[in-house]
């Protein structure tokens, strides 16, 4: 398997536009998670899915972030405008149990 | 809620020194424990875990009990190697739901 894909690797934008981040779960997967690293706050739950529908968004900072996952095997993350103090890592996880599998990350720069 | 507590601030050592590296946990019921790692550059994955009280959970060289007497989770490994630098995350599961409660995790630097 190849993991949890995420893209794009890095991500640099201008305050004001849309960002779409981009997560592909392993297969068979019911569970899928958003999480946000910085330095500041460390790794924050931003939001979570089971079988596609959102469970807790609780962690999610404002109404520029929305989440969607449309079917099993894809779940967008969208910040809509974006603003500099988004910049960060964006990681996406999934799991079928309790160990967490965790994609390589979105570096994103919002300048 | 639910939490885990690392201790503050990075950990330099040497090569082949002794590592500890403190967690302590505030839990409703019996939490699994885990440690994971995050390397440079990339995301988080699973270093060991215990389910219950007194389990050992190892992997590489690391290990790290279970103890509820003490609501602790240390994280230990004998003889470190500069490959062992990297991130280190305590974390257990919430109470009554499939998801992870981290630690702020602490940075471990080893040098030659």
């Amino acid at each position: 398997d190849a993991g949890v894909i995420q893209s794009p690797r890095h991500e640099v934008t201008e305050m004001g536009q849309e960002v779409t981040l981009r997560c592909k779960p392993i297969s068979g997967h019911d569970y899928l998670f958003w999480y946000r690293q910085t330095m500041m706050r460390g790794l924050e739950l931003l939001i979570y899915f089971n079988n596609n529908v959102p469970i807790d968004d609780s962690g999610m900072p404002e109404d520029r972030f929305s989440a969607k996952m449309p079917n099993a095997s894809f779940s967008t993350l969208k910040i809509q405008p974006s603003e500099p103090r988004d910049s960060a890592v964006y990681f996406c996880a999934s799991s079928s149990g309790e160990k967490l599998f965790f994609g390589s990350g979105t570096q994103l720069s919002v300048l | 809620g639910d939490s885990v507590t690392q201790m503050e601030g990075p950990v330099t050592l040497s090569e082949e020194a002794f590592l500890t590296i403190n967690c302590t946990y505030t839990a409703t019921g019996y939490p699994s424990l885990f440690w994971y790692v995050q390397y440079p550059g990339e995301g988080l994955q699973l270093l060991l875990k215990a389910t219950k009280a007194d389990d050992k959970g190892s992997n590489k060289g690391f290990e790290a009990t279970y103890r509820k007497e003490t609501t602790s989770f240390h994280l230990e490994k004998g003889s470190v190697q500069v490959s062992d630098s990297a991130v280190y995350f305590c974390a257990l599961t919430q109470y009554g739901n499939n998801r992870l409660a981290f630690g702020k995790g602490n940075q471990v630097v080893v040098i030659p």
